[in-house]
């Protein structure tokens, strides 16, 4: 039962570079999310789509795309990344919105130099 | 908006000893989750909390939920290694429908 996965794990990026996370989740979920995780700071949400078809910002949504590719993926795009969004990355799902559990992903190290 | 803060940031206890962690809300709550990041891990979940007042355990684990649903505790009886990690509560406005908003956790060592 894989829950939800992520890719890449790790990721080095020059500071101007683009890259997209891939996240997919194989439960059925409707709801999907994108946190940043940074040190003293907690979980962040970035962008969340809470059903299929819909996306909204988060938090923290400068500088970061989204696409809801279809129930089961949720993608992350970085278009040209800074040193200030160098963080641990975590993909999530729930049944819903409202209430529901949260389920993350392993996360995703990602460095910009 | 919302606010969920979340006491102490850090926690260093020796093996044996209880641990407890404390999440206050600016709003009323319609609920509260806690989750457990072991280092290097990603955050599970361990319990929701709903009613006003509520208390559950899990083993050694008590997690409360305040008369007036704007605070929140966890409570680890004689600590063990195996409890070492960041431990988040989450909650939402009980106003609204929006997502769950996270304290920054409590990272809690434990010395054996």
């Amino acid at each position: 039962n894989a829950g939800v996965t992520q890719t890449p794990k790790f990721q080095v990026l020059k500071t101007g570079q683009s890259m997209t996370l891939q996240c997919a989740q194989d439960m059925n979920h409707n709801s999907m999310y994108w946190y940043r995780q940074d040190p003293g700071m907690g979980l962040r949400l970035i962008y969340y789509s809470a059903s299929e078809g819909t996306t909204d910002k988060g938090e923290v949504p400068n500088g970061y795309n989204v696409s809801r590719l279809n129930k089961r993926e949720f993608s992350l795009r970085l278009e040209s990344a800074a040193p200030s969004q160098t963080s641990v990355y975590f993909c999530a799902s729930s049944a819903g919105v409202a209430g529901n559990t949260i389920y993350f992903g392993e996360g995703s190290w990602l460095t910009v130099v | 908006g919302q606010q969920v803060m979340q006491i102490p940031q850090y926690q260093h206890v020796q093996e044996g000893e209880d641990f407890t962690t404390y999440c206050n809300s600016s709003t009323t709550l319609s609920n509260i989750q806690w989750y457990k990041q072991r280092p290097g891990g990603h955050p599970v979940f361990l319990i929701q909390l709903v009613k006003s007042g509520e208390v559950k355990k899990q083993k050694r684990l008590t997690f409360q939920f305040g008369e007036a649903k704007k605070n929140s505790s966890l409570h680890i009886t004689a600590t063990q290694t195996t409890d070492v990690g960041t431990y988040f509560c989450a909650g939402r406005d009980g106003g609204s429908q929006g997502n769950l908003i996270f304290g920054k956790g409590t990272k809690l060592s434990v010395k054996p």
